[in-house]
């Protein structure tokens, strides 16, 4: 099983619609949570961190469940320019270099 | 503020040979940390590096190796290149002390192993 666990979709959606993405982690000793998205053949870029209370970006909210060990983002409204692959990462512990990784959700908005 | 820079953009090298990858980190950034990302596949962490030591390594065998100079710029060699490494390798910068620093990642170098 690995450390992190996305659905890797594709999920496919029409401009307006609100979608959301779940990702799941195993170790419980993990301390800052993050989602990326990339565009394709280049760099992830940050999207947002996300923290305990939950998190609000504009169109996108982040949301961390320590309990269960899952982390979320939901996309409101969504545009024909979200469509990318959204990573989520977590970090054990104050080093801030290491993450792991899930393998992306790639999302495709259309007309 | 100068963002993380990485070269070559892209590599083509054969089965056994060594290559290096360069990165320079983004200013005010004291940690590198080099991924390796399959096609689709998530970032692999393979190390980083902190006042120019490693500090912290992934999964990678030992013909994975960095430096970090003083700058804060640093290399990634792979010697005795494998089909499997072909990859997108990936430099990113951060805070050593943040423990929620995200990382800023440079634009990546595909590595194409024939």
């Amino acid at each position: 099983r690995k450390e992190v666990e996305q659905d890797p979709g594709p999920f496919n959606v029409p401009e307006g619609a609100t979608v959301a993405f779940n990702c799941t982690y195993s170790n419980s000793a993990s301390q800052s949570f993050f989602w990326y998205r990339q565009d394709c053949r280049k760099e992830p870029k940050l999207l947002m961190s996300v923290y305990s209370s939950g998190n609000e970006d504009g169109r996108f909210t982040a949301q961390l469940n320590r309990a269960s060990q899952y982390i979320s983002l939901l996309i409101r409204d969504s545009k024909l320019s979200d469509s990318a692959t959204y990573l989520c990462a977590v970090n054990e512990g104050t080093n801030a270099g290491k993450s792991t990784f899930g393998d992306g959700t790639t999302l495709t908005v259309k007309p | 503020e100068t963002g993380v820079t990485q070269s070559p953009t892209h590599l083509i090298k054969t089965r056994g040979q060594q290559v290096t990858l360069r990165c320079s980190s983004q200013s005010g950034h004291n940690t590198v940390s080099w991924y390796q990302q399959a096609l689709g596949q998530g970032p692999q962490f393979i190390f980083q590096y902190y006042r120019e030591e490693e500090n912290g390594r992934g999964n990678f065998p030992p013909r994975f190796s960095g430096l970090q100079f003083p700058n804060y710029s640093s290399e990634l060699n792979v010697n005795a290149l494998e089909l499997d490494d072909s990859a997108l390798y990936l430099c990113a910068s951060s805070f050593r002390q943040g423990a929620h620093s995200p990382l800023h990642f440079g634009n990546g170098t595909r590595l194409t192993v024939t």
